[in-house]
């Protein structure tokens, strides 16, 4: 069964301490794994994908990188707009479909 | 601006009486998803279109109803709604059903009273 796992559910930095979010899947054939940050009552805005194990993209203090199991989202030195729930999906190649992970929630104060 | 617009953005109702959620997108996007997403069970697919009159179920299609008459609109209808729909609605556009660059809307908080 396709699914998507992330770790912690919620995280609490201090202002400029670096961390990093995981994203754990299984998937029958990955056609690519995207993030996604949500801030309250808000939808889901897209961040990144990446399509093959060893693909890294950054933006800003934000860093993903993907293997053939997991993914990690790199905070450097984050600020408290960062602050937000953090969402991993997988899109399986066969289904087509987006599967979410549950969020981390990630507060970072100053 | 690239939108997906979500009407209304809250609605409460009584058990039982038929609502309509609207969903529009002006970025000519062949795909379009609603997603129910409640706490601990995360955001969940009820149903998709891959394009106009194309329609499919998705994990949680129980109780609700969608068409796509036209490109740009997937209403999401629920017939008689039950407290246990309760919850917060999104609607998301993509091209071709990529998930690169999911373009969600700002939500529907629905509460079935």
């Amino acid at each position: 069964e396709d699914q998507v796992t992330q770790s912690p559910e919620a995280l609490r930095l201090q202002e400029g301490e670096s961390s990093s979010l995981n994203c754990s899947y299984t998937v029958s054939g990955l056609r690519g794994l995207f993030w996604y940050r949500q801030d309250p009552g808000k939808g889901p805005e897209f961040l990144f994908t990446l399509y093959s194990a060893g693909e890294e993209k950054e933006k800003e203090r934000l860093k993903a990188t993907l293997t053939k199991k997991e993914s990690f989202l790199h905070i450097t030195a984050p600020k408290p707009e960062d602050s937000a729930t953090y969402l991993c999906a997988v899109q399986a190649s066969n289904t087509g479909k987006l599967i979410f992970g549950q969020g981390t929630t990630l507060q970072v104060k100053p | 601006e690239a939108q997906v617009t979500q009407n209304p953005r809250y609605l409460i109702t009584v058990t039982g009486k038929k609502l309509t959620v609207t969903c529009s997108q002006n970025m000519n996007h062949e795909y379009m998803s609603w997603y129910r997403q409640d706490p601990g069970l995360g955001l969940r697919q009820i149903y998709y279109s891959m394009n106009v009159e194309v329609t499919d179920k998705g994990d949680v299609p129980e109780g609700y109803k969608v068409s796509r008459k036209e490109k740009r609109n997937f209403p999401l209808i629920l017939e008689s709604p039950s407290p246990n729909q309760t919850s917060l609605y999104f609607c998301a556009s993509s091209f071709q059903g990529t998930g690169n660059g999911y373009t969600f809307g700002s939500g529907t908080r629905l509460t079935v009273v």
